[in-house]
């Protein structure tokens, strides 16, 4: 069965550093790219930053660029995302969600796990 | 960036009703817009990608169409596991960007 589970989720004070982590049970992660979704609380998706499975190449929103970073793994299974100088508005539930192996429609997510609290509050 | 929306922003239908939703996107993105079905508390999950093919296990009932830069989310005979928060994304070009979402409630 496919899942994913993030973690590495609390509360930060603003300019603070957090990295969370997203691994993977039932598939072996390092054959898919990767994205990061979040979510403020009462509001719509944003998409955060994707990674394709052999960590060549990364895409940031222009919201994070500079302050957070995504890397990989393989040989552990995981991803991370390491997000420094936090602010206020960074508070959101933060999913991950995988790939498919082989696409003709673009990095589309089709498994996501349940999501990680980041909460930035003084 | 391309800018996605969707309208409309909330609905309330009833079980058996047939329900439209529209994400329109900033410029031309092919068939890159996949379709999203979010419940409270829960992660997402993927409806519909490539514009009009159906994830596997998604219930026939709901299909996609469109091209270029307007899309529809139907739902032909809305049924009571249906109603959550519906958001259209593209995967045309980075950013990947998301619709702001239309949640369908019970009338």
């Amino acid at each position: 069965q496919v899942q994913l589970v993030e973690s590495g989720g609390g509360v930060v004070q603003p300019g603070g550093s957090l990295r969370l982590s997203c691994a993977a049970s039932g598939f072996p992660l390092r054959n898919y790219g990767v994205h990061w979704v979040r979510q403020a609380p009462g509001k719509g998706l944003e998409w955060v930053t994707f990674i394709r499975y052999d960590g060549s190449t990364q895409y940031y929103a222009n919201s994070v660029r500079g302050r957070f970073t995504i890397s990989r793994d393989n040989s552990k299974n995981t991803v991370s995302l390491q997000m420094n100088s936090l602010r206020f508005e960074d508070t959101a539930v933060y999913y991950c969600a995988k790939v498919p192996y082989s696409t003709t429609s673009g990095y589309y997510l089709d498994y996501w796990g349940q999501g990680t609290l980041v909460t930035v509050s003084s | 960036d391309i800018q996605m929306t969707q309208s409309p922003s909330s609905l309330s239908a009833s079980v058996g009703d047939r329900v439209t939703i529209t994400c329109r996107a900033s410029q031309s993105i092919g068939n890159y817009l996949n379709w999203y079905q979010q419940k409270p508390g829960t992660g997402p999950k993927l409806l519909v990608y490539g514009a009009s093919s159906l994830q596997i296990g998604v219930p026939s009932r709901f299909s996609g169409s469109g091209s270029g830069t307007e899309f529809t989310l139907t739902i032909s005979s809305l049924q009571p596991e249906d109603f959550a928060t519906y958001y259209c994304q593209q995967s045309y070009t980075a950013p990947f960007t998301f619709g702001p979402g239309t949640k369908v409630d019970i009338k």
